[in-house]
């Protein structure tokens, strides 16, 4: 049973061309997390939300927003994409922020985002 | 600082044998360590944890090990079997005045061989 959905798995964009990626889940987490991941780097988180409390990263760049509109749905917009932006895009739920030892991350599959 | 280092990008180990990940870690703030597990085209699972008060959490072929003065863990998957070829990543969890903050290593790429 899938428990973290991301669409689509693949998407192509151009250059400046705004681009929407989506994120959901069935698991009735509170906190919802996205992360960006380039080849061979760690996973890095540029915003997560507390229920509808939004939290950004310091370095995320402000051409990246998000939406909650819901406990199981979350979007991450990327307003005008460049080069630099082609990565994988995880979508990851917890329960709690506390991120304990029994309050792991649950992951989806990810989005590849090209942009050419 | 808030690093979490895995040095080694990939490591290939013999079906049977032993394999070890290492990570390691620059604040000594850092509380929790979770090992991910991720196979190509899918997302990052849950693997093992240990918390900073432990120096060893076993889970079947599974076990972590903590060296708080070296700021040094290590993944040790015992008997090794194709099946966990995988890129495996230390992630350690760190409290910040405003929220909890988790940090991701790079990943070690393992491939076990037949």
């Amino acid at each position: 049973d899938a428990m973290v959905i991301q669409n689509p798995r693949y998407q192509v964009t151009q250059f400046g061309k705004p681009v929407t990626l989506s994120c959901s889940q069935t698991l009735n987490h509170n906190v919802m997390y996205w992360y960006q991941q380039k080849s061979s780097q760690a996973p890095k988180l540029l915003f997560h939300y507390y229920d509808k409390d939004f939290n950004n990263e310091a370095d995320t760049p402000d051409n990246f927003q998000s939406r909650r509109p819901n406990t199981s749905f979350c979007f991450l917009d990327i307003r005008s994409p460049g080069l630099g932006d082609a990565a994988m895009y995880l979508c990851a739920t917890s329960r709690d922020l506390s991120a304990g030892i029994n309050d792991e991350q649950y992951f989806g599959p990810g989005t590849r985002l090209t942009v050419t | 600082d808030q690093q979490v280092k895995q040095n080694s990008p990939s490591l290939s180990v013999q079906e049977g044998r032993i394999s070890i990940l290492n990570c390691d870690y620059t604040n000594s703030m850092f509380d929790y360590f979770l090992w991910y597990k991720k196979y190509p085209a899918e997302g990052p699972t849950f693997l093992i944890s240990i918390s900073s008060i432990k120096d060893k959490n076993e889970d079947g072929r599974f076990t972590v090990f903590l060296n708080k003065s070296a700021k040094h863990l290590s993944l040790h998957i015992v008997p090794s079997q194709p099946g966990d070829s995988a890129v495996y990543f230390c992630r350690g969890y760190i409290k910040k005045t405003s929220y909890d903050k988790v940090i991701f290593g790079p990943g070690t790429s393992l491939s076990v061989i037949p």
